[in-house]
Formats: C-alpha cells, structure tokens, sequence
C-alpha cells in the first residue's frame, strides 16, 4: 500500500491563479481531510468528508473547494490563489470502523507558496 | 465548542533528561480520545501515543507516557531519557465521540541539547 499521497510536494502560484492539491489512498478509508499547517497556529482543518459524495466544512474553508466522487481521491481547490494561503497541506484519511485509538493517517504534504 | 490549547511554544531539555510537554483541553463530550504527534524536521506526522476518555490508567508507548488528568482536563506528554532524534515539533489533538474532526493545538518545538 502506498497509503496517503498527495501531489504535487511543492508549488509556487501567483496572486489569482488556481490549482488542485491532489489527495489520494489506496486503504480503502471512507473519512478524509484536508488541513493547513501555519507557524504557530497547529493543524487546522479545512473540509472534511466521510464518504463518496458527501463533504463538509472544517474551522477554516473559506477560499477553498473540494468534491469527493470516488473513495480514493479527495481533492483540494483553490479557485483564487491568496497569499493568505500560503501554508503546507495535509491530507488525512482513517477508515469509518476504525478503534477510537487508531490515529488518522497522513500524508507527507504539499507546501504552497503564493506571491 | 472543543479547543486544544498548547502553551510551551518551545522547550529545551538536555540529552538523557525527561521532558514534560503540556496540553490542555476542552469539551462538552463525556467521550473524547487525546493523541501526540511529532513531526521532525522532514515535516511528516508521526503518531506517537493515545488515550481515551474512559481510560482508567495514563497509556505509555515506550519512552513516551501520557499524563492524563482529567478532572483537570490535562493531557500533558512526557518524553523520557530525551534522545536528539527527539528534537521536532510536537502536536496535542483531540477528537470527540465517535466523530472523525479531529483538533489540534498550536505544537511545541522541543530541543534535545547534547
């Protein structure tokens, strides 16, 4: 298994511009999330799903966009590129009949710079 | 509302010392679970230790123990005989119920001196 992958690792956009992070696990996990990583603020999550077809929003969706039309692959929007945005991006998923113990799974991350 | 609050922006401990890394938390769910993460420089998420709400002893996970207080609602992590491959970035978070939205709080960057 290849777990949780995500391209692409790095990506420098300018104002404006739009992009997809790509998300994607080959387990079989039903949740998946999306969550931004700023310097002194955590993880903090951006959209969520639990299922093919169904997502919600996190504590910070704004300026963002997702859709889940298959198990494996959950990807993130931006539509307009901010430098507000600029942060590193992990995708999370974790099957819906996991032990409250068992940890979400991570991928390595993409790190997006906006000028 | 579920918050996780992390107040050590950094530590610095000296090799072969015990660290304690606090992590404070609230929720209106009598069902919570509590877990630790590193996360070295390469930038990865590693799980490091769990505990439930409904835990009667504090979990260990070899050198790494939880010291769960939960009257206190207290989680702090403590890292024994600290090792420089500790040196990372270290995440408290929380997940209430049976739910899957997971919160984390702010992290500590802990230093291991030689």
């Amino acid at each position: 298994n290849a777990g949780v992958t995500q391209t692409p690792k790095f990506q420098v956009l300018k104002t404006g511009q739009s992009m997809t992070l790509q998300c994607a696990q080959d387990m079989n996990h039903e949740y998946m999330s999306w969550y931004r990583q700023d310097p002194g603020m955590g993880l903090r999550l951006i959209h969520y799903s639990v299922g093919a077809g169904i997502t919600d929003q996190g504590e910070v969706p704004n300026g963002y966009n997702v859709s889940r039309s298959t198990t494996e692959d959950f990807p993130l929007r931006l539509l307009s590129a901010a430098p507000s945005q600029t942060s590193v991006y992990f995708c999370a998923s974790r099957p819906q009949g996991a032990q409250p113990q068992e940890t979400q799974y991570f991928g390595p991350g993409t790190r997006l710079l906006v000028l | 509302a579920q918050k996780i609050t992390q107040t050590q922006p950094g530590m610095f401990v000296q090799e072969k010392e015990a660290v304690t890394l606090d992590c404070t938390y609230d929720t209106s769910d009598p069902s919570y679970g509590l877990f630790w993460y590193k996360q070295p420089s390469s930038g990865e998420m590693i799980f490091l230790i769990y505990q439930g709400s409904y835990d009667q002893q504090n979990a260990t996970e070899g050198r790494y123990s939880l010291n769960f207080q939960k009257a206190r609602k207290s989680a702090n992590l403590v890292i024994s005989a600290s090792q420089l491959g500790d040196s990372a970035m270290y995440f408290c978070a929380m997940r209430e119920g049976l739910g899957f939205k997971t919160i984390f709080g702010a992290g500590t960057r802990l230093f291991v001196k030689a």
